[in-house]
């Protein structure tokens, strides 16, 4: 089945600064790969997501990038701000939803 | 309108009873998830639902899970005879269609489980 690992565990930036956060995948059948962000003490939700057609994509300060070949996914952040300190788990799934398997995440901190 | 909703909220039981959990998808939404949480910790696939019928439940943990749904509508998880371990936030969500594009899921808020 599916392994999804996430690394760092965790990762303190200072406000203003990028964050990179890195996953990888061991099924080559996964062509899905979303992004979670979750705030203490609330639920998961998605912030960004990309295919396997696509190689990068870019929505404002995130940006996710795909290398199926190694099969690994990136999220970046840039210009970081205190709010998007929270955990941020990777997923990766094939068409049918199936076997929807997440990262261990990462607990990012954002330092003022 | 309305999103993933779970009930209840919070449940504290004591080791060994029977707990129902239970979770109401976005309607229209065919697949159906339940992970668990527990503090500070990631997702735990549990069980997934396409439909009313259930093809993975390759991460229910023992036999005292066990996991039903109505349809493409409510869906209960049960657990029977608690144990301590059980203790975690038992979070569902739910995706509008299995094949094809649509595979975002949202989650409901989830149930925090404490078994004493």
């Amino acid at each position: 089945g599916e392994n999804v690992e996430q690394h760092p565990s965790t990762l303190s930036v200072q406000e203003g600064d990028s964050a990179v956060i890195k996953c990888t995948y061991s099924d080559s059948a996964s062509n899905y790969f979303p992004w979670y962000k979750q705030e203490l003490g609330k639920r998961p939700q998605l912030i960004i997501d990309i295919r396997s057609n696509v190689g990068e994509k870019k929505d404002q300060r995130i940006a996710v990038t795909l290398n199926k070949t190694a099969k690994h996914f990136s999220l970046h952040i840039t210009e970081t701000q205190p709010e998007d300190s929270a955990v941020y788990f990777c997923a990766a799934t094939d068409n049918y939803g199936q076997n929807f398997v997440f990262g261990p995440g990462t607990r990012l901190s954002v330092l003022p | 309108g309305a999103g993933v909703s779970q009930s209840p909220s919070n449940k504290v039981t004591e080791k060994g009873k029977d707990v129902e959990l239970r979770c109401d998808p976005i309607s229209g939404h065919t697949a159906l998830y339940w992970y668990r949480q527990r503090l500070g910790q990631g997702l735990e696939f549990l069980i997934y639902f396409q439909g009313n019928s259930a093809p993975d439940k390759s991460g229910l943990p023992s036999d005292r899970f066990s996991a039903e749904r109505t349809g493409e509508s409510v869906s209960t998880l049960t657990i029977q005879r608690t144990q301590q371990e059980d203790s975690a936030v038992y979070l569902c969500a739910s995706s509008l269609a299995v094949g094809g594009t649509y595979n975002e899921q949202f989650f409901g808020p989830g149930t925090r489980l404490t078994v004493l």
